[in-house]
């Protein structure tokens, strides 16, 4: 079964403490994989789409890496406007078309 | 150019009442998703339309749920009659046809609570 995993649950980091948030997946083959961010009571904004391993992609303070077993999400130099809710999620091959499988996220928040 | 929008943004209703909910994707997008994200646990696929078409109902939950989408266009889900269960954030997202993998983009979701 398709499966996402996200850790850690929560992160609390000081503005300007750099981090990584984790994003392992079991698929039976990957089409691509998806980096979302999400402020209460919104919903998930697109940041990154990764589709094979050794793939990298940026934006501002976040950087996206991809292996075949795992993604991270690296925040370089926090501000508490990097506050959110990271979602990730999988696209399969297998298991129908296009729809995304989802981790339960990280609540991350960042503090002056 | 405008996002996905759904509508309504908050409804209470008790239980065994029908409550629809209404998403309008980005214009020119043919893929349009309902998603559901129930107290404590992961967002969750429920059906993908591709124009008017369902392409995949695999993730709908029971008869109870019904989703339209006439002319390929905005997209209505409903639920009747809706259960206790049924409370949760439902998104909806739409993204273009193309080759490869889709990008797709999320309404702000209508959290439904059912009392």
């Amino acid at each position: 079964e398709d499966q996402v995993t996200q850790s850690p649950e929560a992160l609390r980091l000081q503005e300007g403490e750099s981090s990584s948030l984790n994003c392992s997946y079991t698929v039976s083959g990957l089409r691509g994989l998806f980096w979302y961010r999400q402020d209460p009571g919104k919903g998930p904004e697109f940041l990154f789409t990764l589709y094979s391993a050794g793939e990298e992609k940026e934006k501002e303070r976040l950087k996206a890496t991809l292996t075949k077993k795992e993604s991270f999400l690296h925040i370089t130099a926090p501000k508490p406007e990097d506050s959110a809710t990271y979602l990730c999620a999988v696209q399969a091959f297998s298991g129908g078309y296009n729809k995304l499988i989802f981790g339960a996220g990280t609540r991350l928040a960042v503090h002056p | 150019e405008a996002g996905v929008t759904q509508f309504p943004s908050h409804s209470v209703i008790e239980k065994g009442q029908t409550v629809t909910l209404r998403c309008d994707p980005i214009s020119g997008h043919d893929n349009l998703y309902w998603y559901r994200r129930v107290m404590g646990k992961e967002i969750k696929f429920l059906l993908h339309f591709v124009k008017e078409s369902k392409q995949d109902e695999s993730g709908m939950p029971n008869n109870r749920f019904l989703a339209e989408r006439t002319g390929g266009t905005y997209s209505t889900l409903k639920v009747q009659p809706a259960e206790l269960e049924d409370s949760g954030v439902y998104f909806c997202a739409s993204s273009q046809v193309g080759r490869g993998t889709d990008t797709q983009y999320f309404g702000p979701g209508t959290r439904l609570t059912v009392l």
